[in-house]
């Protein structure tokens, strides 16, 4: 069964740092997303990405945040500037199609900011 | 604020019987509903949707939406204990398409 991919598992960088996060959605689906977990809360929408563009976001996702497509597999997310309050699991889910259809998420990537 | 609520449990079940979750949500404009299972440090998993009022069976589990009164439940029948997890209600549609809001999930525990 096709499954969204993610890489690394796990991140642990240094506050102030840039990190990127890797997803290869299934191949076939048209509209990608990111949402984050902080430990033990509920997971929460960051962004939806959709024909090259930002289809809507969060508040969460303020100018430190960004997305993009590189190529034709992968989805990523690039924080600017870590914070310690970005330590999360991050995990990214992709549809083939907009609100009526599921999201699949892939394993998630643990980033740990010290 | 558009809110999903779940009763965060713990919701203790015997193996064999019938686990009851349910979700309230406050969007009246919602229009798609789904359940995901999360194990412990794992990613959300996919169990079922629903986007109409009534039932939808898929072997062990039914939802059951009901749109007047802003409510969707998931039923799991004979219960196992692999069953174990923490249980997450979803809805999009309104004013975001794409976007799913989630409740805090029900944590179910089978035991033998």
């Amino acid at each position: 069964e096709p499954e969204v991919t993610q890489t690394p598992s796990h991140q642990v960088t240094q506050m102030g740092q840039e990190v990127i996060l890797r997803c290869v959605p299934i191949s076939n689906h048209l509209y990608f997303y990111w949402y984050r977990q902080i430990l033990g809360q509920k997971v929460e929408f960051l962004v939806s990405f959709y024909n090259n563009e930002i289809s809507e976001k969060s508040e969460i996702f303020d100018d430190q945040f960004s997305v993009e497509r590189p190529d034709g597999s992968n989805f990523t997310l690039k924080i600017r500037s870590t914070k310690l309050e970005d330590s999360a699991m991050y995990f990214c889910a992709s549809s083939d199609g907009m609100h009526n259809q599921p999201q699949h998420f892939g394993d998630g990537t643990r980033l740990s900011i010290l | 604020q558009k809110e999903v609520e779940q009763n965060s449990g713990p919701l203790s079940v015997p193996e064999g019987a019938i686990a009851s979750l349910n979700c309230t949500y406050s969007d009246r404009g919602s229009q798609s509903f789904f359940w995901y299972r999360q194990y412990s440090g794992k990613s959300p998993e996919l169990i079922m949707f629903i986007y109409s009022n009534g039932d939808k069976e898929d072997g062990r589990f039914t939802a059951q939406l009901n749109k007047a009164s802003q409510y969707v439940s998931l039923l799991i029948r004979d219960s196992q204990p692999s069953d174990s997890a923490t249980y997450l209600c979803a809805v999009t549609g309104g004013t975001s398409y794409g976007k799913l809001t989630f409740g805090q999930g029900t944590i179910l525990t089978v035991h033998p």
